[in-house]
């Protein structure tokens, strides 16, 4: 079956500009994660989606970053005022649902360039 | 707050050696310990976890609660791991995002 798919797949923007960024989950899984990986770093929490609501959203850097997941599926992760330290390949994750035994599964990322 | 610290950022082992991933966790409580792989071109994957104390791809890691470790190992190393590798915790049951460490680049030498 299909796996997580992230849209698009490479972004380049300029500093101060807003940008979209798209995450569709495996089907029916229930949770969903953002993740952010700077250049030789591993990835870091952004937040956590049950269902439609953000059930932790701890990891968001600042009030520029927001993600909605309207309908519990395809999440949206928004970026305002892009500034050059947000690029990063932005990952996204799903599992079957929030429990302790299920994996997360990653999809294949975002790459986002702020010039 | 929890961490996970990968001291080696890259490490180059000949095919048919032993291959040893070290990852190191720092967490006052019951973690679930993961380590993940990334193929060249290809997304993060899950390669093995703690509580499933099982071998995948002659893999195999214990959780050393003692010594904080859940390093990752395998008897004789094949050209097809070369790879990036992360450890990754889960702090105890009810909160699910990952932790990671910040990769070891494994690459074997044919």
């Amino acid at each position: 079956g299909a796996g997580v798919s992230q849209t698009p797949s490479n972004k380049v923007t300029e500093k101060g500009k807003y940008v979209e960024l798209r995450c569709d989950p495996i089907s029916g899984h229930t949770a969903l994660y953002w993740y952010r990986q700077s250049l030789g770093q591993g990835p870091e929490f952004l937040i956590y989606f049950q269902g439609t609501g953000a059930a932790d959203d701890s990891g968001l850097p600042n009030d520029r970053f927001f993600a909605v997941r309207p309908e519990g599926s395809v999440s949206t992760l928004k970026i305002q005022r892009t500034e050059r330290g947000d690029s990063a390949v932005y990952l996204c994750a799903s599992s079957l649902d929030g429990a302790a035994k299920n994996i997360q599964y990653f999809g294949a990322g975002t790459r986002l360039s702020v010039l | 707050a929890q961490r996970v610290t990968q001291p080696e950022k890259l490490l180059s082992v000949f095919k048919g050696a032993p291959v040893e991933l070290k990852c190191n966790y720092s967490y006052s409580g019951s973690p679930e310990l993961f380590w993940y792989v990334q193929y060249s071109r290809q997304r993060l994957q899950l390669l093995l976890r703690h509580i499933s104390r099982e071998s995948i791809k002659g893999f195999t890691a214990d959780l050393n609660k003692g010594e904080t470790s859940f390093h990752l190992k395998k008897p004789f190393a094949q050209e097809e791991d070369s790879a990036m590798y992360y450890c990754a915790l889960r702090p105890s049951f009810g909160n699910e995002k990952l932790t990671f460490g910040t990769g070891t680049r494994l690459t074997i030498i044919p």
